[in-house]
C-alpha cells in the first residue's frame, strides 16, 4: 500500500517556466488538496478537491491550477513559474469526514521546488 | 476566511520541561486535528478532538478543544528528545472541507 506518493522530489525551475507536480494516492480518498510550506508560515492551502470533477480554491491559490479527472490523482500546475513560487509542495488525502473515520490527512513526502 | 494562529513560533526546552503550545481559529470550528512533522518530514496525524471542551490524552501528551470550539492546545508533560518537530494544529471551519493549518510550533529539546 503506497499511500500518497508525489512526483518529483526535487525541481529546479527558471522564472517562466510551467511545470505539473503529480500526486496519486491509492486508498480511495475522496478528499485530496496541495499545500505549500514555507519558513514561519505553516502549511497554506492551495487547492483542494472533494471528489472527481470538483476542485476549489485555498488560501493562496493564484499561479496554480488543479484538475481532479479520477479519485486517484490530483496534479497541481504552475502555468508561469516565479521565485515566489519557491518552496516545498505537500499533497495530502483523506476520507470525507464522518461517524466512521476522523478525516485525518495522509500526506506525501513532499516535492521541493526551487525557482530562479 | 477562516484562519488559525498558533503560539508561540519556536520552543526551546531542556529535556524533562513541559511544553504547550495555543492554537486560536477566527471562526467556530467542527474539528481541530493535531499533526507532528519531524525535521525534513511530512506532517504525520496526530490526533482529532470534536466535541466542545473535549479533552484527549495520548501518553505525555494532553489535547484540549476549547469550549467555544475557537481554540485548541497541546501540552507534553516531561518532554524528550524525541519530541523535537514541528507541531500543527489544523482546523476545519463548520459546512465545509477545507482544512487550515496554524503556522506551527518547533519544538527543540536540550537533553
Amino acid at each position: 500500500n503506497a499511500g500518497v506518493t508525489q512526483t518529483p522530489k526535487f525541481q529546479v525551475l527558471k522564472t517562466g517556466q510551467s511545470m505539473t507536480l503529480q500526486c496519486a494516492q491509492d486508498m480511495n480518498h475522496e478528499y485530496m488538496s496541495w499545500y505549500r510550506q514555507d519558513p514561519g508560515m505553516g502549511l497554506r492551502l492551495i487547492h483542494y478537491s472533494v471528489g472527481a470533477g470538483i476542485t476549489d480554491q485555498g488560501e493562496v491559490p493564484n499561479g496554480y491550477n488543479v484538475s481532479r479527472s479520477t479519485t486517484e490523482d490530483f496534479p497541481l500546475r504552475l502555468l508561469s513559474a516565479a521565485p515566489s513560487q519557491t518552496s516545498v509542495y505537500f499533497c495530502a488525502s483523506s476520507l470525507t469526514p464522518g461517524t466512521l473515520n476522523t478525516g485525518e490527512l495522509f500526506f506525501g513526502e513532499g516535492s521541493r521546488l526551487t525557482v530562479l | 476566511g477562516q484562519q488559525v494562529m498558533q503560539i508561540p513560533q519556536y520552543q526551546h526546552v531542556q529535556e524533562g520541561e513541559d511544553f504547550t503550545t495555543y492554537c486560536n481559529s477566527s471562526t467556530t470550528l467542527s474539528n481541530i486535528q493535531w499533526y507532528k512533522q519531524r525535521p525534513g518530514g511530512h506532517p504525520v496525524f496526530l490526533i482529532q478532538l470534536v466535541k466542545s471542551g473535549e479533552v484527549k490524552k495520548q501518553k505525555r501528551l494532553t489535547f484540549q478543544f476549547g469550549e467555544a470550539k475557537k481554540n485548541s492546545s497541546l501540552h507534553i508533560t516531561a518532554t524528550q528528545t524525541t519530541d523535537v518537530g514541528t507541531y500543527f494544529c489544523a482546523g476545519r471551519g463548520t459546512g465545509g472541507f477545507k482544512t487550515i493549518f496554524g503556522a506551527g510550533t518547533r519544538l527543540f529539546v536540550k537533553a
